[in-house]
């Protein structure tokens, strides 16, 4: 267990549906970063949150969003979904901007849209 | 332009030889930080190795070591002796100057066959 907790672990939904996904950050954690990982693809960075507030952003989609609360926990939010949203979504966490471990990867939602 | 760029797609190698994973990057900070993460089938993602752009000596963490290559912008990844468990999908990441979020490349997948 990295200490890092993601549900849920699968998701089937439809085309058109919202689907929401969260994830809880190890203890002590400040930030947490989104990933996408589609088929054969390496890891796409979505979106990164530091101590509840948006820190920086990457390929994300305007169906997409996200948010860090005041316990630390985050949630993805993805709507109007489409076969091509069928990913692996990691969270990770990390309490240092330089930290030589880089992240704690959570296990990951992987999300089936038909 | 790409990053992170590792050529090979994927990779066979006998059991008990030694592995080395290609990565190259391109940054024009003077600060940064190289990672390797290993994914294997089942799912999650495992941070192996980091050599921070200042390191003047390889890291080396156990069977791992990062053959690093500052004027070469090259972090190659070596596995000695290597062990079927190590069959999986590696992937090699930056960090860039303060920038947070860690970019990765599209990984290699490593088979080892016995």
């Amino acid at each position: 267990d990295s200490g890092v907790t993601q549900t849920p672990k699968h998701l089937i939904t439809a085309t058109g549906q919202r689907v929401t996904l969260r994830c809880s950050p190890r203890s002590g954690d400040l930030s947490v970063y989104w990933y996408q990982q589609s088929l054969d693809q390496g890891l796409q960075f979505l979106i990164q949150y530091y101590n509840g507030e948006e820190r920086a952003k990457g390929n994300i989609l305007e169906r997409f969003s996200a948010q860090q609360f005041p316990d630390l926990h985050s949630e993805l939010n993805l709507s109007s979904l489409e076969l091509g949203d069928s990913a692996l979504y990691f969270c990770a966490s990390s309490v240092l901007v330089d930290s030589p471990y880089g992240y704690t990867f959570g296990s990951g939602t992987r999300l089936t849209v038909v | 332009a790409q990053k992170i760029t590792q050529t090979q797609p994927g990779m066979f190698v006998q059991e008990k030889e030694a592995v080395t994973l290609d990565c190259t990057y391109d940054t024009s900070d003077q600060s940064y930080g190289l990672f390797w993460y290993k994914q294997p089938s089942s799912g999650e993602m495992i941070f192996l190795i980091y050599q921070g752009s200042y390191d003047e000596q390889n890291a080396t963490e156990g069977r791992y070591s990062l053959n690093f290559q500052k004027a070469r912008k090259s972090a190659n990844l070596v596995i000695s002796a290597s062990q079927l468990g190590d069959s999986a999908m590696y992937f090699c990441a930056m960090r860039e100057g303060r920038d947070d979020k860690i970019i990765f490349g599209k990984g290699t997948r490593l088979h080892i066959l016995p």
